[in-house]
């Protein structure tokens, strides 16, 4: 059972421009939303993460939207570049002791030069 | 600091041969957890440990075992390995009460054949 959709599977931008990479999930419970980038050959590191009592975070050139209502949130990268490609995977987590993480599909980006 | 290191990189099994996968980490954390990485599917939970002394299973237990060894060691274990279970595999941990931050190893890529 995948509670968190993510889309689309890959994305090609040209360098300057926004990627917009959505999610979507089905728990309620869910309190705490992250993104992970994951270049090549490593594992995934945290990107960016929102609670759902607000409904946009910013940092640098990744922000996040939330829309509690229609349990769906985005990421969007501003001024897209080269090095920013990258696999990107939303994930949810509920509140208790482990905290784990159910994780999207993920998104491939490809940021053309 | 080596954070969290994963052994081996590369492994490949023979169907019903069996292996452990070692995880070990050095920043004092308390909760760790094992994933498993296929295309197109995201990161999927295998097992995790809250806390040192206890163990619990994720989303797609069968198959495997883990043993959380000490505060710094957790392996997962493949008794009988199958084609289905070629997979790249990544341990994680968290530091309760600081954020819920997971920070990844470098993972290990398993071919069943």
């Amino acid at each position: 059972q995948q509670q968190v959709k993510q889309s689309p599977q890959s994305l090609i931008v040209q360098k300057g421009g926004i990627s917009i990479i959505n999610c979507a999930y089905e728990n309620t419970a869910f309190d705490y939303f992250p993104w992970y980038q994951q270049f090549p050959g490593k594992g995934p590191a945290l990107l960016i993460a929102i609670r759902p009592d607000v409904s946009e975070k910013k940092e640098g050139r990744f922000t996040i939207s939330f829309n509690k209502s229609a349990k769906q949130f985005s990421l969007h990268i501003m001024d897209s570049q080269p090095g920013d490609s990258a696999t990107y995977f939303c994930a949810a987590s509920l509140s208790g002791s482990a905290r784990q993480l159910t994780f999207g599909s993920g998104t491939q980006l490809t940021v053309l030069p | 600091n080596a954070g969290v290191t994963q052994t081996p990189k590369f492994q490949v099994l023979k169907t019903g041969q069996s292996m452990t996968l070692q995880c070990a980490q050095d920043m004092n954390h308390n909760s760790m957890y094992w994933y498993r990485q296929d295309p197109g599917m995201g990161l999927r939970l295998i097992y995790y440990s809250a806390s040192e002394g206890t163990t619990d299973k994720g989303e797609v237990p069968n198959g495997y075992n883990v043993s959380r060894l000490n505060k710094r060691e957790f392996s997962l274990r493949l008794e009988s390995a199958a084609p289905s279970q070629t997979s790249v595999y990544f341990c994680a941990t968290r530091l309760v009460g600081a954020s819920y931050e997971q920070y990844f190893g470098p993972g290990t890529r398993l071919t069943v054949t």
